[in-house]
């Protein structure tokens, strides 16, 4: 089946930490993004790609850092230098272009403590 | 900055009656406006789309209505039901470089 998949869906880790959050799909799609969601912020952009070997910063990019060097994976680095990591995380894929779809995979919840 | 503004924040509506939530962008450049529905523990999947050539599309019980020179555009859910229930983003982008712009979202509850 198609889709994009994250992993894992859960995620905990201690203060002052690294963690790196997995996105691949098979969708052969050339964009591919990271949001963030909070209770009563919406998703907010934080990095997103359009080829590989290229992204741009979102609104939200410091303190995270991304690589896109395989079109299929956009793995987020949520460094420690972010001061609340607590959060939902969504990677998403278009065909790019725009007019198109984004298809989201099914989140990762980080919890860091 | 929030270049996309989604009202109301949260919405009760009874099993039947119109559901509507509205949006406004400030970015001119934007051509694509879609929306989004999320359930719980769920990533969010498109509902419907518009671009700004056309002011009204419809598909099914979901509606979008669209102005242009307002910057302002709508999802209107006709004979709303309980599965309805969820939080409904709309979104802004440009073919220029893909940049998807959310906002706020809304958290839809249908009264039996």
């Amino acid at each position: 089946d198609g889709g994009i998949t994250q992993s894992p869906k859960y995620l905990f880790r201690k203060e002052g930490q690294n963690v790196t959050l997995s996105c691949e799909q098979n969708l052969n799609h050339d964009a591919m993004y990271w949001y963030r969601q909070d209770p009563g912020q919406g998703l907010r952009l934080i990095y997103y790609s359009q080829i590989v070997n290229d992204f741009q910063k979102g609104d939200i990019a410091e303190g995270y850092s991304v690589s896109r060097e395989k079109k299929e994976s956009f793995p987020l680095t949520v460094t420690s230098a972010q001061k609340n990591p607590t959060a939902f995380y969504l990677c998403a894929s278009s065909i790019g272009g725009g007019y198109t779809e984004a298809f989201f995979g099914q989140g990762t919840r980080l919890t860091v403590v | 900055q929030q270049q996309v503004k989604q009202s109301p924040q949260s919405l009760i509506v009874q099993k039947g009656g119109i559901s509507i939530i509205n949006c406004a962008y400030e970015n001119t450049a934007f051509d694509y406006f879609p929306w989004y529905q999320q359930f719980p523990g769920k990533g969010p999947a498109l509902l419907i789309a518009i671009r700004p050539d056309v002011s009204e599309k419809k598909e099914g019980r979901f509606t979008i209505s669209f102005n242009k020179s307002a910057k302002q555009f709508s999802l209107h859910i006709m004979d709303s039901q309980p599965g309805d229930s969820a939080t409904y983003f709309c979104a802004a982008s440009h073919a220029l470089d893909d940049k998807i712009i959310f906002g706020k979202g809304t958290r839809l509850h249908i009264l039996p």
